[in-house]
């Protein structure tokens, strides 16, 4: 499995768009990344997941360039109830694959 | 339900109790994952069952720990012996394919005292 490298907190404002990138060097080829949010006390949820250049959906956006060794997921004008932690995995797509998640970007928004 | 469910939501036990854990995932989903997350760190991996294959056992810690599947639905995770470094959050997955990735239940916050 992709060993992934995050910051391992970043702060912002409200309204201010965020850039979390994540390192994944020895990305595999059939390796997808993924991207949770987690709020204290609940479970991660899950936020995007691409294989390459650009996602996009209802909450966030993903870069992934073309040697796919970086990922950047991008919150749009974030608001104080966007402060959680933020995992990047990396894993191949089969369904059931074993993620391991890291300790993950602990993303504080201030007003 | 519409989503992993895990009972109970808090357990306060003695050292060297036994425990049961229980995750019922979310109707079709073969796919289950049990994760273990202490205070303020990242998820730790724990067993994985798909289908009616063996599980994947390689997260457990030690032969403390066991987890069944029973007809391909809910899940139990038994801790025997507790010890205080079993306290932590125990986190249940479930997923169909990971074109949306794994929902995951609140989890059971453990206390072993």
């Amino acid at each position: 499995l992709a060993k992934t490298t995050q910051p391992i907190s970043m702060d912002s404002y409200e309204g201010q768009e965020v850039n979390i990138t994540c390192s994944h060097n020895n990305i595999a080829t059939n390796d997808y990344i993924t991207w949770y949010q987690q709020f204290p006390s609940q479970g991660p949820r899950f936020i995007i997941q691409g294989y390459k250049t650009k996602v996009t959906n209802e909450v966030a956006s993903l870069f992934i360039p073309a040697d796919r060794k970086s990922s950047t997921l991008s919150l749009p004008r974030v608001s104080l109830s966007d402060t959680a932690v933020y995992y990047c995995l990396v894993g191949e797509k089969n369904y059931g694959q074993n993620f391991v998640f890291g300790p993950g970007t602990r993303l504080s928004v201030l007003p | 339900g519409a989503g992993v469910s895990q009972s109970p939501s808090n357990k306060v036990t003695e050292k060297g109790k036994d425990v049961e854990l229980r995750c019922d995932p979310i109707s079709g989903h073969t796919a289950l994952y049990w994760y273990r997350q202490s205070l303020g760190q990242g998820l730790e991996f724990l067993i994985y069952f798909q289908g009616n294959s063996a599980p994947d056992k390689s997260g457990l810690p030690s032969d403390r720990f066991s987890a069944e599947r029973t007809g391909g639905s809910v899940s139990t995770l038994t801790i025997q012996r507790t010890q205080q470094e079993d306290s932590a959050v125990y986190l249940c997955a479930s997923s169909y394919r990971t074109d949306n990735g794994y929902t995951f239940g609140s989890g059971t916050r453990l206390t072993v005292v």
